[in-house]
């Protein structure tokens, strides 16, 4: 059972670019966490989803950041217009459904440099 | 608002020795508490996961407790190793996790 991937895992983009961030869950996983890891200070929390629905996007800036997660395929988050701040590392979680306090799992990270 | 703060930010230690990393969260309110390790430029590993029901948790080497009436946890790493070498993320919650900063831990040979 393949853990929770994510791609690119590095991501280079100019400023005023898009960056797209691709998170698949581990197997029957359909809850799905974004995190940002920004240098030098700890994770701090995105936006949750579960299929089609997002459920918490308290964390998210409130412009250039999207996310979704369909029916089919990854998650997917979104920044558009990227800007040298957007640097950093973007991990992306997932658990299983049921009880909210099940463990969430990390995949690898997506580390972005915006130039 | 859940704050989080994990003491010692660094911590430099022989081989052999063993050590307690500290955790502090300000709301008891928590469904959970997880710690992590995360190595330079890598992802995050779970170690341990505590349920707020229980008290404490063991895997190999590692022990973690919690208090929730006083907003503590503590990871206990017996018999370091240099391998341990890495940084220490404690996170509390439910659904989304408020993590600490981290301890920064070197285990010299």
């Amino acid at each position: 059972n393949a853990g929770v991937m994510q791609n690119p895992r590095h991501l280079v983009r100019r400023r005023g670019q898009e960056a797209r961030l691709r998170c698949s869950p581990m197997k029957g996983h359909s809850h799905v966490y974004w995190y940002r890891q920004l240098p030098e200070e700890g994770l701090k929390f995105m936006v949750y989803l579960q299929k089609e629905n997002i459920i918490d996007e308290s964390g998210m800036p409130k412009e250039r950041f999207s996310a979704e997660f369909p029916k089919e395929g990854p998650s997917i988050l979104r920044i558009q217009q990227v800007v040298r701040g957007d640097s950093a590392a973007y991990f992306c979680a997932s658990r299983t459904s049921g009880r909210e306090n099940n463990e969430q799992f990390f995949g690898p990270g997506t580390r972005l440099t915006v130039l | 608002k859940q704050e989080v703060t994990q003491i010692p930010a660094a911590l430099s230690v022989p081989e052999g020795e063993n050590l307690v990393l500290n955790c502090s969260f300000t709301d008891s309110a928590i469904y959970n508490l997880q710690w992590f390790r995360q190595d330079p430029g890598k992802g995050l590993t779970s170690l341990l996961l505590i349920q707020s029901s229980q008290r404490e948790q063991t895997s190999g080497r590692l022990n973690a407790s919690l208090d929730k009436s006083s907003g503590r946890s503590t990871l206990y790493i017996a018999a370091s190793q240099p391998g341990d070498s890495a940084t220490y993320l404690c996170a509390v919650g439910g659904s989304r996790l408020t993590f600490g900063e981290g301890t920064q831990l070197t285990v010299n040979p």
